[in-house]
């Protein structure tokens, strides 16, 4: 059973633009949210979490919006840059004892310039 | 930043073969996993690894596949007979399992390329 799941599988912006991705999971014991930014021929990197004790966590360009009534949460991107193309991951856990990261499959962005 | 590290970054290994894949965790560091991702897809989790022992393991960690990390060395997964459908790029990640909700978060290594003929 996939535990997080992403839509779109892919997105084409324009520069400038806000880019938004979509994610849901299964779990309602999940409580921590990360999303990862992934280029190619690296590993994932965190870009930034949300807790579910909160509804939306800000950094720069970048807003995690939280419904913990739905298990719905998705990343805004405004002002999206060329430099921002990449795949973004969103990922689910349950930080209560030993914890165990579940991601989803991924949403490939790209920004035309 | 810390850093995972990863050796090889590339390996060629003909089906059948045994190969260890080796993971440099953060130092400090103390939940372990591996996962894979096949064509810059989904990262699959495989499994995870606290206080010397396997915690949680996924479907595809099968029988073949073994883990360890001896005397806080190298965190290595092994593969005993390889198969051609493990080709893919294997990540080792590592986090620091005390940092609290919202402080959690997973370093990941660059992946090593399994190639499986």
């Amino acid at each position: 059973q996939q535990q997080v799941r992403q839509s779109p599988q892919s997105l084409t912006v324009w520069e400038g633009e806000t880019a938004i991705l979509n994610c849901s999971y299964e779990d309602s014991t999940f409580n921590y949210f990360p999303w990862y930014q992934q280029f190619p021929g690296e590993g994932p990197a965190l870009l930034i979490s949300i807790s579910s004790v909160s509804d939306k966590k800000e950094d720069g360009r970048f807003t995690i919006f939280f419904n913990k009534r739905e298990k719905k949460l998705s990343l805004h991107i405004t002002d999206s840059q060329p430099g921002d193309s990449a795949t973004y991951f969103c990922a689910a856990s349950e930080i209560t004892g030993y914890q165990n990261f579940y991601f989803g499959k991924g949403t490939s962005l790209t920004v035309i310039p | 930043g810390p850093k995972v590290l990863q050796i090889p970054s590339h390996q060629i290994i003909d089906m059948g073969q045994m190969v260890t894949l080796n993971c440099d965790p953060v130092s400090n560091h103390l939940y372990f996993y591996w996962y894979k991702q096949i064509l810059g897809q989904q990262m699959e989790f495989l499994v995870n690894f606290y206080n010397g022992k396997v915690m949680e393991k996924s479907k595809l960690f099968k029988d073949q596949f073994s883990v360890e990390r001896p005397d806080g060395s190298y965190f290595t997964l092994k593969i005993q007979p390889t198969a051609l459908e493990d080709s893919a790029v294997y990540f080792c990640a590592s986090s620091l399992g005390t940092g609290g909700i919202s402080n959690e978060r997973l370093f990941f290594g660059h992946g090593t390329k399994l190639s499986v003929l």
